[in-house]
């Protein structure tokens, strides 16, 4: 267990729906990472935000949004679903800015 | 910006031997890379990481060298068991302003260890 937690577990939903995947870090974590997991593209790097506040973004579409909260928590919006953002979802955290992430369980999206 | 390869993409091997994963790096700035193993229905897990300033790193069964030079690196797994089967990923941190701190994935390497 890396002591980072995501909710939901499983999230099954429609298309052109909109959802909300939560991450809580590791206690005294102040960074978060968003990747997304999909067969064809591997693991990728989504967005970070580090104490609050946007540092990093990769390549994460318009549709998606995030957010970190004071208590550190962040959340991951995707709106407008496709089909095609079918994935499993991981956020990370790590104390610093730069340094050891560590995942969490996953959220498995599906949009039927 | 960085690329990671890694090789092979399946890998069996009979448990007891080794097994060995390689991964390239285009950025030679990068300076940091750890590996993830994941199993079926659960998050990457660290197994080790190494820092550009070492070029070998073990825990237990588990060793990571790095040949900076040639911009690669790889996972050594001696005395395999079963309970080794799973994804392993190799990743680099690149050092590029706002990059830093984002890790650049290989597309991982799944390996069986037969008892």
């Amino acid at each position: 267990d890396s002591g980072v937690t995501q909710t939901p577990k499983h999230l099954i939903t429609a298309i052109g729906q909109r959802v909300t995947l939560r991450c809580s870090p590791r206690s005294g974590d102040l960074s978060v990472y968003w990747y997304q997991q999909s067969l064809d593209q591997g693991l990728q790097f989504l967005i970070q935000y580090y104490n609050g506040e946007e540092r990093a973004k990769g390549n994460i579409l318009e549709r998606f949004s995030a957010q970190q909260f004071p208590d550190l928590h962040s959340e991951l919006n995707l709106s407008s679903l496709e089909l095609g953002d079918s994935a499993l979802y991981f956020c990370a955290s790590s104390v610093f800015k730069s340094d050891t992430q560590y995942f969490g369980p996953g959220t498995r999206l599906t949009v039927l | 910006g960085e690329n990671v390869e890694q090789h092979p993409s399946t890998l069996s091997v009979q448990e007891g031997d080794s097994a060995v994963i390689k991964c390239t790096y285009s950025d030679s700035a990068s300076n940091y890379f750890p590996w993830y193993k994941q199993e079926l229905g659960k998050g990457p897990q660290l197994i080790i990481d190494i820092r550009s300033n070492v070029g070998e790193k073990k825990d237990q069964r588990i060793a990571v060298t790095l040949n900076k030079t040639a911009k690669h690196f790889s996972l050594h797994i001696t005395e395999t068991q079963p309970e080794d089967s799973a994804v392993y990923f190799c990743a680099a941190e690149p050092v590029d302003g706002g990059s830093q701190g984002n890790l650049i994935f290989g597309k991982g390497t799944k390996l069986s260890v037969k008892p």
